[in-house]
């Protein structure tokens, strides 16, 4: 089983609705963070948590929200979807005093029509 | 604050010769650099990654990359490019020795190996 899971792992949805994307880690790491990758632009920062208390916004948490409901979960999620949210996204955990690696899930890929 | 440049978006070789992707980056801080490759339809997976320990870094399937503070540069390098290397490059600088935590990534370099 991978380390760390993302479901689902694509959707396609309709404007307006409002979409929840999860991830689960067996790693024990303590940050999460949730990517969002489009082509050209790189990875770019949503959201991102050190600790069940702790949640930071990233560079584009503009109609983004977490849930940070364990250490081993964090949700992503899209109140009212838009086709600009259409993208690719990633979960990715750390451990603190580690080199600042990321682990990745597989991605979940989502299409707002 | 941080930032990572790729200088190049697209790269083209011919399987055997060698591999060259340029990543430049400035950080206010001592930085943490890694590379990450990325298959189609598959997650990241780390390549290696420079910590302040050796300038000259050996990652996986064959690649190293070296850090140079005074060219602010950590290019990645492979001697002999193969077939399987084709896939997305992206060079990444990290704050993770402060309280920031966060890591920055450059544009991602496309890297197409010819038979």
């Amino acid at each position: 089983d991978a380390d760390v899971t993302q479901t689902p792992r694509n959707r396609i949805t309709k404007t307006g609705k409002r979409i929840m994307l999860e991830c689960s880690q067996t790693k024990g790491h303590d940050r999460m963070y949730w990517y969002r990758q489009d082509p050209g632009l790189g990875l770019r920062l949503i959201y991102y948590s050190f600790d069940v208390k702790d949640i930071n916004k990233g560079e584009i948490s503009d109609g983004y929200s977490v849930s940070r409901q364990a250490q081993a979960k964090f949700s992503l999620s899209l109140e009212s979807a838009i086709p600009n949210q259409t993208a690719l996204y990633f979960c990715a955990t750390a451990l603190s005093g580690d080199t600042g690696e990321l682990f990745f899930g597989e991605g979940s890929r989502l299409t707002v029509l | 604050a941080q930032s990572v440049t790729q200088l190049d978006s697209h790269v083209s070789v011919s399987e055997g010769t060698p591999v060259l992707l340029r990543c430049n980056y400035s950080s206010s801080y001592s930085p943490s650099l890694f590379w990450y490759v990325q298959h189609p339809n598959k997650g990241l997976q780390l390549l290696l990654k420079y910590t302040s320990a050796a300038t000259l870094v050996k990652g996986i399937n064959g690649f190293e990359a070296e850090f140079k503070k005074s060219e602010t540069s950590f290019h990645l390098t492979k001697p002999s490019a193969h077939m399987s290397d084709a896939a997305e490059y992206f060079c990444v600088v990290s704050s993770y020795n402060t309280n920031a935590g966060k890591s920055t990534f450059g544009d991602g370099t496309t890297l197409t190996v010819k038979p």
